[in-house]
């Protein structure tokens, strides 16, 4: 089976600027979650989409949204970018257990904001 | 606020040496603890625990949760090069998932 794939790998963004990255989870699996990793934060977690809602939800502002696909395939966006937001962003995904089981991730999105 | 504290922060250890990582919590409505290890940028999944005093065994990895004192455990033994890494604790309560900062450790020659 192929892995989690995310696309694209790497965005250099300005401030106030959005962005939208995009994960395909590995095929079978419903459930996708969205993960931001800083050296300073570490692993954050930002959502999970379980067949299309949105299941669990960290404690991100509202400028970091996300939506998934009937395909599973999620994307995540982000709004009015700060300095911030530079980040690897990481998106997992799962089999029917989702975010408290075994997680798949993908290689992830090396978002930098000037 | 939940919470997740590994330890210690970073570990150099030589080939063939056994180690153990630490991490404790604070979660409301506590679902699950899983372990990671991060080499490059992805994490790969480790053990996942839900009750206490069951030992979840993998060749040289073992891990152990006590939910009583809400801490757990990630042995390593006879170490190996290839175990270098930075090593995650997550834990699942109140629809999140809570990452600590990791035990990076460094296995030499």
């Amino acid at each position: 089976k192929a892995g989690v794939t995310q696309t694209p790998r790497y965005l250099i963004k300005t401030r106030g600027q959005q962005v939208t990255l995009s994960c395909s989870p590995i095929s079978g699996h419903r459930s996708v979650s969205w993960y931001q990793q800083t050296p300073g934060q570490g692993l954050q977690f930002l959502f999970e989409y379980f067949s299309e809602t949105q299941r669990n939800k960290g404690n991100f502002p509202g400028r970091f949204s996300g939506r998934q696909f009937s395909n599973s395939r999620s994307e995540m966006n982000v709004s009015t970018l700060e300095l911030g937001d530079s980040a690897l962003y990481l998106c997992a995904s799962s089999a029917s257990g989702g975010l408290f089981y075994e997680q798949y991730f993908g290689p992830g999105t090396r978002l930098t904001v000037t | 606020e939940d919470k997740v504290v590994q330890s210690p922060l970073s570990l150099v250890v030589h080939e063939g040496d056994t180690v153990t990582l630490n991490c404790s919590y604070e979660v409301t409505n506590f679902r699950s603890l899983l372990w990671y290890k991060q080499e490059k940028k992805a994490p790969t999944f480790l053990f996942m625990l839900t009750s206490s005093g069951i030992e979840k065994k993998s060749g040289r990895l073992s891990s152990i949760l006590d939910k009583k004192e809400l801490f757990s455990i990630l042995n390593i033994t006879a170490t190996q090069t290839g175990d270098s890494a930075v090593y995650l604790c997550a834990v699942g309560g109140s629809e999140k998932l809570v990452f600590g900062k990791g035990t990076k450790l460094t296995v030499n020659p």
